[in-house]
């Protein structure tokens, strides 16, 4: 079964300081990757997806994932946060699980912290 | 559209009682899934659901039940509830037509048992 692998529980950052977020998942087939951010007492939200194609997304907010196949990653990054990027960001695979259906497997998420 | 709705946004269960979580989609999303959250943790998958009358297993399916009557409802079923089931549960919806595999999220339910 695939997994999906976050490195760090939790980031605390000033702002104006670059981030980027750890992500791994094993699976050799093709994947569909996703970047999740979840706000305070706020249900999940997309930030960006990658299917195909160029392997650096750029997705809301300034936030950017590359997509690196041979080493099976998909790094989250920004060059500049802000206090209101606070917030868990959870990295997630969708794999084909059979006769059509697809199944999304979440990292534990990261934790970050913006100080102002 | 509304997206995805949940209700209720807060349940204290009693051990043993069971109660129903609603979710419901206008999206016309022809999957549905039913996640929990739990610290540190994640996301995992309870059930999820191709379409109306198709309903499968995810990661943790154990003490929940789930039926798809319709394209736009989907709901979980928890029939003698334990403390183990304390957590943020999530409904969500996504479509496979034309490539779209993102999901939608509801709101979610924060649900205690003691």
């Amino acid at each position: 079964a695939q997994s999906v692998s976050q490195h760090n529980h939790h980031v605390i950052l000033s702002e104006a300081a670059s981030l980027e977020l750890g992500c791994n998942y094993s699976y050799g087939g093709t994947v569909n990757l996703f970047w999740y951010v979840q706000y305070p007492g706020q249900h999940l939200q997309l930030l960006l997806k990658y299917f195909s194609g160029d392997p650096l997304v750029k997705g809301i907010k300034g936030f950017e994932a590359e997509f690196i196949k041979s080493k099976f990653s998909f790094n989250l990054r920004k060059p500049s946060v802000q206090w209101s990027d606070t917030a868990e960001y959870f990295c997630a695979v969708n794999v084909k699980a059979g006769a059509g259906s697809y199944q999304l497997t979440f990292g534990k998420g990261t934790k970050l912290s913006v100080i102002p | 559209n509304a997206g995805v709705t949940q209700t209720p946004k807060f349940r204290i269960l009693k051990i043993g009682q069971s109660m129903t979580l609603q979710c419901t989609q206008d999206m016309n999303h022809n999957y549905m899934y039913w996640y929990r959250q739990d610290p540190g943790m994640g996301l995992k998958l309870i059930y999820y659901s191709v379409g109306a009358g198709i309903t499968d297993k995810g990661e943790v399916p154990n003490g929940y039940n789930v039926s798809r009557s319709t394209t736009e409802i989907f709901p979980l079923r928890l029939e003698l509830a334990a403390p183990s089931q304390t957590s943020v549960y999530f409904c969500a919806s996504s479509s496979v037509d034309r490539g779209l595999y993102e999901q939608y999220f509801g709101p979610g339910t924060r649900l205690t048992v003691t």
